[in-house]
């Protein structure tokens, strides 16, 4: 079975641009995270969605949005793009939410702005 | 959220026990400790999660202290592929979301 699979694998914008990252969580996974990793920091938590709803939101400005669509994948949209945006976007998809399963993460999207 | 403090490097020598410790001196009676792993350029991957008791699974055993305030991850053997990150997580399931709050971790080199 396909793990979760995110596109692209790396991407190039421009400050002030605005970028968009696909996910698609692992088959019959309901919920799915994103997370920002600053070069030599740990995974940062910015979003979980579950069954379309937003479930949580971390400390990122209003310029972070996501959505997730009826077939469980998900879209990530980060608006007027920083230098400081420039990171490895890491999605994970579980089961559900307030549960005891293995949250699985992709392998990331690298983005550069420069 | 409550946190856990790990050591910022580690090394063993392949096919030697790692012992990688973890403190959580804050630890609520409803949060599951967890430990995963990130590979140079990949995403970080599940090893294992306790509550109260040891555990065992085909990657690893976890200690956990009596008093919950610290834990080990234990690797039996360590080989090169489990040069990584380990970041020692504390998850609590009665929360609303099953987010993760990673720390720095603990960056293991294994010698050959």
């Amino acid at each position: 079975d396909a793990g979760v699979t995110q596109s692209p694998t790396h991407l190039i914008k421009t400050r002030g641009q605005q970028v968009t990252l696909r996910c698609s969580p692992i088959s019959g996974h309901k919920s799915v995270s994103w997370y920002q990793q600053v070069l030599g920091q740990g995974p940062q938590f910015i979003f979980q969605y579950y069954e379309k709803e937003e479930r949580g939101r971390g400390n990122f400005p209003d310029r972070f949005s996501a959505r997730q669509f009826p077939n469980y994948s998900s879209e990530l949209n980060v608006n007027a793009l920083l230098l400081g945006d420039s990171a490895l976007y890491l999605c994970a998809s579980s089961l559900a939410v307030k549960d005891g399963n293995t949250i699985y993460f992709g392998e990331g999207s690298w983005l550069t702005v420069v | 959220d409550a946190k856990t403090t790990q050591p910022n490097s580690m090394e063993s020598n392949e096919e030697e026990p790692v012992h990688l410790p973890c403190n959580h001196s804050t630890i609520s009676g409803t949060d599951y400790i967890h430990w995963y792993r990130q590979l140079p350029s990949q995403g970080p991957e599940y090893v294992i999660h306790g509550l109260t008791s040891n555990v065992n699974n085909r990657m690893a055993s976890l200690a956990i202290a009596e008093d919950r305030k610290s834990s080990t991850l234990i690797l039996h053997r360590a080989t090169l592929r489990d040069a990584a990150v380990y970041y020692c997580i504390l998850r609590d399931f009665g929360g609303a979301t099953n987010k993760l709050i990673f720390g720095t971790g603990t960056l293991l080199a294994v010698q050959p």
